[in-house]
C-alpha cells in the first residue's frame, strides 16, 4: 500500500485560507468516505481535525473543513492564526482493510 | 477522560525484540480498536496494525507482517505493541492510538507515544 500524495509544505499569512491535498487511488481515498487529517505540533502526539471527510470532532475549530472530490481530499484552513503551524496528515481506510497516511505537509504561517 | 498511558523509552540491540505497552483509562477497554503507528526521526506516521479488544483479532500492515504482535489485554486494559528482528531503520516512536468500534475508521485519541532506538 503506497503512501498517500500529500504536498510537502505550503505556507500562508495570517487570515488568510490554506488548503492541503491529498491524493489516493480508488482503493483508498476515492472508494471509501473514510478521509482522516491529523495535526501534529513538534515533539507532539497527533491530534484528530477532521474525519469522515468533512466530520469535526468537538473541541475542533470550524475554520477547519474538508472536502473530498474523485481521489483527492483536501483540508482547508481558513483564517490561518500562528498556532495552526504544524505537519498535517492525511490518513484513509483502505480495501485491504488497512490504513494508510500521507507522507505529511508543512505548514509555515508566515 | 480518555487516556493512553504509554510505557517508556527503549534501547535495544539490533535482531532484539521490544514490546511496548498502551494502558487505557476513562472508556470501556473493548468499545474501541487499539492502533499503532510508527513515525521514524525527521519523518512521517506510518500505520502497523490496529487490534480488536474485544476477540483479539488484528490486522497488520503489509510492510510489518510477520515482525509485529499486536495484543490486548482486557483483564488490565492494556494493550501492547511486539516488534521483534529490530533493525536500524525501527528507531522511531511509536504511538498507540483508539477507533471506536465496529464503525470508526479513524484514530481519535492518542498516547504520548514511546521511543525506541535500535543500536549496536
Amino acid at each position: 500500500q503506497s503512501a498517500l500524495t500529500q504536498p510537502a509544505s505550503v505556507s500562508g499569512s495570517p487570515g488568510q485560507s490554506i488548503t492541503i491535498s491529498c491524493t489516493g487511488t480508488s482503493s483508498d481515498v476515492g472508494g471509501y468516505n473514510y478521509v482522516s487529517w491529523y495535526q501534529q505540533h513538534p515533539g507532539k502526539a497527533p491530534k484528530l481535525m477532521i474525519y469522515d471527510v468533512s466530520k469535526r470532532p468537538s473541541g475542533v475549530s470550524n475554520r477547519f473543513s474538508g472536502s473530498k472530490s474523485g481521489n483527492t481530499a483536501s483540508l482547508t484552513i481558513s483564517g490561518l492564526q500562528a498556532e495552526d503551524e504544524a505537519d498535517y496528515y492525511c490518513s484513509s481506510y483502505t480495501s485491504s482493510s488497512t490504513w494508510v497516511f500521507g507522507g505529511g505537509t508543512k505548514l509555515t504561517v508566515l | 477522560e480518555v487516556q493512553l498511558v504509554q510505557s517508556g523509552a527503549e534501547v535495544k540491540k539490533p535482531g532484539a525484540t521490544v514490546k511496548i505497552s498502551c494502558k487505557v483509562s476513562g472508556y470501556t477497554f473493548t468499545d474501541y480498536y487499539m492502533h499503532w503507528v510508527q513515525q521514524a526521526p525527521g519523518k512521517g506516521l506510518e500505520w502497523m496494525g490496529l487490534v480488536d479488544p474485544e476477540d483479539g483479532e488484528t490486522i497488520y500492515a503489509e510492510k510489518f507482517q510477520g515482525r509485529v504482535t499486536i495484543t490486548a489485554d482486557t483483564s488490565t486494559d492494556t494493550a501492547y505493541m511486539e516488534l521483534s528482528s529490530l533493525r536500524s531503520e525501527d528507531t522511531a516512536v511509536y504511538y498507540c492510538a483508539t477507533g471506536r468500534r465496529p464503525n470508526s475508521r479513524y484514530m481519535d485519541v492518542w498516547g504520548k507515544g514511546t521511543t525506541v532506538t535500535v543500536s549496536s
